[in-house]
């Protein structure tokens, strides 16, 4: 089944203690990219990369890395996470960028910063 | 910039009856793609239709079907015999099919509740 896959689902960690949140994704896209969701400011982009080794800030990228190995995976860095990163994450991939395809989402990674 | 403006923060409808969603959006970009996504409890976000700035038909799939006026920049949902499981968050999304990077442009999104 093509799918993206986050992990993990929920987290609740503490200000400053590194955490990794994982994205898999199984359609050979080339194209990924991490959005968080806030209440009432919808989903805004942190980091996409266009392909293995290539990735570049979005919208809100402050307190965030990521890296680009394989193509299947995207993972998100927080490095020394504060309570203001505590939101919803997601996920996306799409076989590339700037053509018809459509971004597929991950079930999202629920993070809370204590 | 790109913006995208959904009006209705709550909107409920009556089972088996039919709802429309606004949503308008802001651009000097001429190609371009507009989404519908729905987000429900579990909090997934899944595709629920795509339409291309370029085609002048509206997109349709299944019981959900978009009003898309180009020169009015106005992109509308509508969902014709409601569900209980329509319930959800309905977010409307803007994509540039410029080259680089541009993101999905989210509007806040409008709550649907699905009334038996």
């Amino acid at each position: 089944e093509a799918q993206v896959t986050q992990n993990p689902r929920y987290l609740i960690t503490v200000t400053g203690k590194k955490l990794t949140v994982t994205c898999s994704q199984n359609m050979n896209h080339e194209y990924m990219s991490w959005y968080r969701q806030d209440p009432g400011l919808g989903l805004r982009q942190i980091y996409y990369s266009m392909n293995v080794e290539v990735t570049d800030k979005g919208d809100v990228p402050e307190g965030y890395k990521v890296s680009r190995k394989e193509k299947r995976n995207f993972p998100l860095i927080l490095e020394s996470p504060s309570p203001n990163q505590t939101s919803l994450y997601f996920c996306a991939s799409s076989l590339f960028r700037g053509t018809t395809d459509t971004q597929y989402f991950g079930p999202g990674t629920r993070l809370t910063v204590l | 910039a790109q913006t995208v403006t959904q009006s209705q923060p709550e909107m409920s409808v009556q089972e088996a009856e039919t709802v429309t969603l606004s949503c308008t959006y802001d651009t000097s970009e001429n190609n371009y793609y507009l989404f519908w996504y729905k987000q429900p409890p579990s909090r997934q976000m899944i595709l629920v239709i795509r339409q291309e700035a370029y085609k002048q038909q509206n997109a349709t799939e299944n019981r959900f079907s978009v009003n898309f006026q180009k020169a009015a920049k106005s992109f509308s949902l509508k969902i014709s015999d409601s569900q209980l499981g329509d319930t959800a968050m309905y977010f409307c999304a803007f994509m540039p099919t410029s080259s680089g990077n541009t993101p999905l442009v989210f509007g806040k999104g409008t709550r649907l509740s699905v009334i038996a």
